[in-house]
């Protein structure tokens, strides 16, 4: 079975400093791994993917996270945030051979407050 | 850019009430699926769809529940008999192939039951 964990439900930085939002998954097959990003009051937008080429994944808004297999993490980070940055973050995973079934299994979520 | 839609944005009904939640998925994808998020709780799969019929379904997607793709471009997700626990807002998604190719989310419908 799939599943994703999420290590802090909160993280507060201040603007201009380095984020990082951890993400642990485990999956008995070859993950693929993303990272969504929910602002207040609006859908799901995808940050950035990892279906197993490089393993270290770069996205939108400067995001990247690096894929380690040796510790089924996935983290995403950001050299600076920004006060836009503020919102929900999901971590999650899909199967990547599971045939036309390719649920998406969500972590807790992470919310990400940033601070002037 | 294309985009999925969904109607309504918010959606209020009595409990027993059936309710029909609607979604129009990028043109050319062939994979949809319906996610729920309970107020404060992870985002749940509900259910996959292709070629016409689920491919697959969570144990929250029972009988009440039931998805169809109409005319070829929307997809409903029809909830029989609407409970107080039915209250979440509700994302359509759909993607080109499945695997690790990405889902494209809808903003979702807000579903409150009373």
């Amino acid at each position: 079975a799939q599943s994703v964990t999420q290590l802090d439900s909160h993280v507060s930085v201040s603007e201009g400093t380095p984020v990082l939002l951890r993400c642990n998954y485990s999956s008995s097959y070859s993950p693929s791994l993303f990272w969504y990003v929910q602002h207040p009051n609006k859908g799901l937008q995808l940050l950035l993917k990892y279906t197993s080429a490089a393993t270290l994944v770069k996205g939108i808004n400067g995001f990247e996270a690096e894929f380690k297999k040796s510790e089924t993490s996935f983290h995403l980070t950001k050299p600076s945030a920004h006060m836009s940055d503020a919102a929900e973050y999901f971590c999650v995973v899909s199967d990547r051979n599971a045939g036309k079934n390719r649920k998406l299994i969500w972590g807790l979520g992470t919310s990400l407050a940033v601070n002037p | 850019e294309p985009e999925v839609t969904q109607t309504p944005s918010h959606q209020v009904t009595q409990m027993g009430q059936e309710v029909i939640l609607r979604c129009v998925p990028i043109s050319n994808h062939l994979y949809f699926y319906w996610y729920r998020q309970i107020l404060g709780q992870k985002v749940e799969f509900l259910v996959s769809f292709y070629n016409n019929e689920i491919s697959e379904k969570s144990e929250i997607f029972d009988d009440q529940f039931s998805v169809e793709r109409p005319d070829g471009s929307n997809f409903t997700l029809k909830i029989r008999s609407t409970k107080l626990e039915d209250s979440a807002m509700y994302f359509c998604a759909s993607s080109e192939a499945g695997g690790g190719n990405e889902q494209f989310f809808g903003p979702g419908t807000r579903l409150t039951v009373l």
